[in-house]
């Protein structure tokens, strides 16, 4: 089954805005990941939330983990074009060393 | 300091041959893993190794898939007879070592296998 779903599939803003996409899961976690992946490119990891942790930041980038509804976002302040790309929830569940990845959410930042 | 490698980058091969995929774990690492990423979907798991020992490979179809991570040298994921159905983004990712939580898994560019 699914365990990360994205939401949304794709979003398109113009440059500066702010961008948001969630994050659903099924089963509990230990953590919850958030990569990016440009076009025909390899996964960059973007930053990890424990289970334990409710709110995490780094640089433009705001993670929220709500386990009580199993459900993150992934908040891009003041976007760029250079953030265009596809944006992947992948989480581990308890025990496991398999990283369990949702369909992404394609992010296009118009200049 | 070296990321996860993978060769080659992009792979034709025709149904019916045979495809190896190369993966260099980072500097230290001593656990890969392999993913499969077909057009528009996110990774699936296919299997986990440490040095010389297959760990969980239950996402690996059982036919034609194998992998292997040798005492010496890159980890290898070899298709036999390769299919259409085959054709993907297979990415590498490795964990362990002094600088990264146990967690953290830094994946490769992946190598896109093209079955003509």
């Amino acid at each position: 089954s699914q365990q990360g779903e994205e939401d949304p599939q794709a979003l398109s803003i113009q440059e500066g805005e702010n961008a948001t996409m969630n994050c659903s899961y099924k089963t509990s976690i230990n953590n919850l990941q958030w990569y990016r992946q440009n076009s025909g490119r390899g996964l960059v990891h973007l930053i990890l939330i424990r289970s334990n942790e409710r709110e995490k930041h780094s640089g433009r980038l705001r993670v929220t983990l709500d386990t009580s509804k199993k459900s993150s976002s992934l908040l891009i302040t003041a976007s760029r074009a250079a953030d265009t790309a596809s944006y992947f929830c992948a989480t581990y569940g308890a025990g496991s060393y398999q990283l369990t990845f949702g369909k992404g959410t394609k992010l296009s930042v118009i200049p | 300091n070296a990321g996860v490698m993978q060769n080659p980058r992009h792979l034709v091969r025709r149904r019916g041959q045979e495809a190896r995929l190369r993966c260099s774990p980072m500097k230290g690492h001593s656990h890969v893993y392999w993913y499969r990423q077909l057009p528009e979907e996110g990774l699936k798991f296919m299997v986990y190794l440490q040095k010389e020992n297959i760990i969980d490979e239950s996402g690996m179809p059982k036919e034609r898939f194998s992998a292997e991570f040798p005492k010496e040298g890159p980890s290898i994921l070899r298709i036999q007879q390769v299919v259409r159905g085959d054709s993907a983004a297979y990415f590498c990712a490795s964990s362990g070592g002094a600088r990264s939580s146990y967690n953290e898994q830094f994946f490769g560019p992946g190598t896109r296998l093209t079955v003509l």
